[in-house]
């Protein structure tokens, strides 16, 4: 069974850094396609980075230069950080992984950020 | 970015009875491999969304006979074929052939 657990979200002031995580189990987060994919409270999805097995990364643009997506292949391990947020990235973020580029087959629970001062 | 635009926002369906959600992307959908890469998702309250249908008409496991999608170019559609009260929720399109967008979603209730 695949599972995905994210963690790290809090409240965090404009301008401010946060790093979040999201520990697979089931599934080989370095040998696959894993995002963060994430939803304001009460609005859409946005897909938010993606990396690819081999390495490359992509971003949304309104966060390029901001957030930095990496993983861990010991701890199996996938990574979001986030620096210079903004209250529009105040959101839920779901990490999401699959065989197959630009999709999403299995789903974490998310971990809430919330940008405030 | 392609807009993703979907209709309607909100559907009210009787248990028992079909229900279609349509999807229009800004710009076609197919790959330059020839796949369209068109994804359906559905969320239900609290919860994580699931995937339903990628590449237009494919199941994923699990997945009731009962929703099926089709639709080719830039104009998709998710068919329910006989509601049942699980299908309560947001259905959302959604296009991998650029970088990945939404569509706004369509609530879905009984």
């Amino acid at each position: 069974e695949v599972r995905l657990v994210e963690s790290g979200g809090g409240l965090v002031h404009p301008g401010g850094s946060l790093r979040l995580s999201c520990e697979a189990s089931g599934f080989t987060v370095a040998t696959n396609y894993m995002s963060w994919v994430r939803q304001p409270p009460g609005k859409g999805l946005e897909w938010v980075s993606i990396v690819y097995p081999d390495g490359n990364t992509y971003y949304k643009d309104s966060v390029k230069g901001r957030f930095i997506i990496s993983r861990d292949r010991s701890e199996n391990t996938l990574y979001l950080q986030m620096s210079g947020l903004r209250g529009e990235d105040t959101a839920l973020y779901y990490c999401a992984g699959d065989t197959v580029a630009n999709n999403a087959d299995y789903w974490g629970q998310g971990t809430l950020v919330t940008v405030s001062s | 970015e392609v807009v993703m635009t979907q209709s309607p926002l909100s559907l009210s369906v009787t248990l028992g009875q079909p229900a279609s959600i349509s999807c229009r992307s800004s710009q076609s959908l197919v790959h330059r491999d020839g796949n369209t890469f068109l994804t359906w998702f559905h969320q239900r309250p609290g919860q994580s969304p699931r995937r339903l249908i990628y590449q237009v008409s494919y199941r994923d496991s699990g997945v009731p006979d009962r929703f099926t999608g089709s639709g080719s170019g830039t104009y998709f559609t998710l068919k329910i074929s006989r509601v049942e009260a699980d299908d309560v929720g947001i259905y959302y399109c959604m296009q991998g052939t650029y970088w990945p967008t939404f569509g706004g979603g369509t609530r879905v209730e009984i």
